[in-house]
């Protein structure tokens, strides 16, 4: 278990809908990141937070948003969802927030939501 | 994964060794991460290497960094089936954004 939960596990909604994935960090995590993985792209990274200020962003979708809260829980909002949206969300908690030349950046990860768009 | 590469498949026997490659090729990556992926399941953590590090070695596995190859490997000893997984190589780097950078994974089989 690495202390990083997520939630939901599943998600099956239609195309044209609007979803929120939660994530709750390791305890003493100032950083979350979210990343998708699908068949086609591999893992791929969306948008990271660190104590509630966006500090990077990747290949994040204008349709996609997400937000850090002041305990530091995040969402990842999705909407005008599409057939290929379809993936996995993991998100991914640190105590880095900005990599440096002596920084480990070791990221823990959650089980992930797996979201189904039909 | 941005120019993070490795190879789809490797079976090997129960008890033997597996090898499963890695090569990147952005010179700033500072520490390189080994992650393991059971189906249905999350990344978990394997273990990680400095880029200022030749070999790591952390019970059964063994972590070999070329940085002038810009080539990673990860030594499963004595493997077994509870190793069969996906594995995925990261890089982090100092420039550009502060995620990991993952490779296509490598799916492992362990054959019985």
């Amino acid at each position: 278990d690495s202390g990083v939960t997520q939630t939901p596990k599943h998600l099956i909604t239609a195309t044209g809908q609007r979803v929120t994935l939660r994530c709750s960090p390791r305890s003493g995590d100032l950083s979350v990141y979210w990343y998708q993985q699908s068949l086609d792209q591999g893992l791929q990274f969306l948008i990271q937070y660190y104590n509630g200020e966006e500090r990077a962003k990747g290949n994040i979708l204008e349709r996609f948003s997400a937000q850090q809260f002041p305990d530091l829980h995040s969402e990842l909002n999705l909407s005008s969802l599409e057939l290929g949206d379809s993936a996995l969300y993991f998100c991914a908690s640190s105590v880095v927030g900005l990599v440096g030349t002596g920084s480990n950046n070791e990221q823990f990860f959650g089980p992930g939501t797996r979201l189904t768009v039909l | 994964g941005e120019d993070v590469e490795q190879s789809l498949f490797l079976s090997v026997r129960e008890g033997d060794s597996s090898v499963i490659n890695c090569t990147y090729t952005d010179s700033s990556s500072t520490y390189l991460y080994w992650y393991k992926q059971e189906p249905g399941a999350g990344l978990q953590l394997l273990t990680y290497i400095f880029s200022n590090m030749d070999m790591k070695q952390d019970q059964r596995l063994t972590v070999l960094l070329n940085k002038k190859d810009k080539h990673l490997s990860l030594r499963i000893a004595d493997t077994q089936t509870g190793d069969s997984a996906i594995y995925f190589c990261a890089e982090s780097r100092v420039t550009g954004a502060n995620n990991l950078f993952f490779g296509t994974g490598t799916r492992l089989t362990v054959i019985p």
